[in-house]
């Protein structure tokens, strides 16, 4: 069974450009998470999916990050701008449909370092 | 607000010996789980071991078992006949409901 996919694995930007992450999740699993994870911190959810509808994106800010799961699949982080604080490891995570344990399975991330 | 504590930053232990890390959280439900991941240098996060909150038995996972003290809000995690392979950053998780909550993590160094 192929993991959780993430894309790019490392990105450099300057402060105020913009920048979109990629996850494909374990086939069939029906939710999909988005963390970040600073540097010395425990992730921290950033937004959560069941198929293609948000359940939770109390901590997203929503003034500069947004994210979609079109047809319940893959999802798309954008961040638009960047601040320099954003830099972090966002990881992807998802769970198999029906789970009573709701354990999560984790993508490798994507290292964004802000300039 | 739900909240997980991992108090020590840093623990090293030699290698076969046992090593304790500690966890604790805060909370009002009664219904919930606790996990702990492990997160390899440059690798992804796995899940390492989990207790349901409704059981009172401890959870074991070959080297690895929690001591779930539920009044205590306590969730330790010990691991036997540490390995080279188990140095990483542990990180104590917290489930209720739709959300997780994560520790600030363990760096555990097992040395030679």
């Amino acid at each position: 069974e192929a993991g959780v996919a993430q894309s790019p694995r490392y990105k450099i930007i300057e402060k105020r450009q913009s920048v979109a992450f990629w996850c494909n999740p374990i086939s069939g699993h029906a939710t999909l998470y988005w963390y970040q994870q600073i540097l010395g911190q425990g992730p921290k959810l950033l937004i959560q999916f069941q198929n293609n509808g948000v359940v939770d994106d109390s901590q997203l800010p929503k003034d500069r990050f947004s994210a979609e799961r079109l047809k319940g699949v893959d999802s798309t982080l954008k961040i638009q701008p960047a601040k320099l604080e954003d830099s972090a490891v966002y990881l992807c995570a998802s769970t198999p449909r029906g789970s009573s344990y709701n354990e999560q399975f984790f993508g490798p991330g994507t290292r964004l370092t802000v300039l | 607000a739900q909240t997980v504590t991992q108090s020590q930053p840093e623990m090293s232990v030699q290698e076969a010996e046992t090593v304790t890390l500690s966890c604790t959280y805060d909370t009002s439900e009664s219904n919930y789980y606790l996990f702990w991941y492990k997160q390899p240098p440059s690798r992804q996060m796995i899940l390492v071991i989990r207790q349901e909150a409704y059981k009172q038995q401890n959870a074991t996972e070959n080297r690895f078992s929690v001591n779930f003290q539920k009044a205590a809000k306590s969730f330790s995690l010990k691991i036997s006949d540490s390995q080279l392979g188990d140095t990483a950053m542990y990180f104590c998780a917290f489930l209720s409901g739709n959300q997780f909550y994560f520790g600030t993590g363990t760096s555990l160094t097992v040395i030679p």
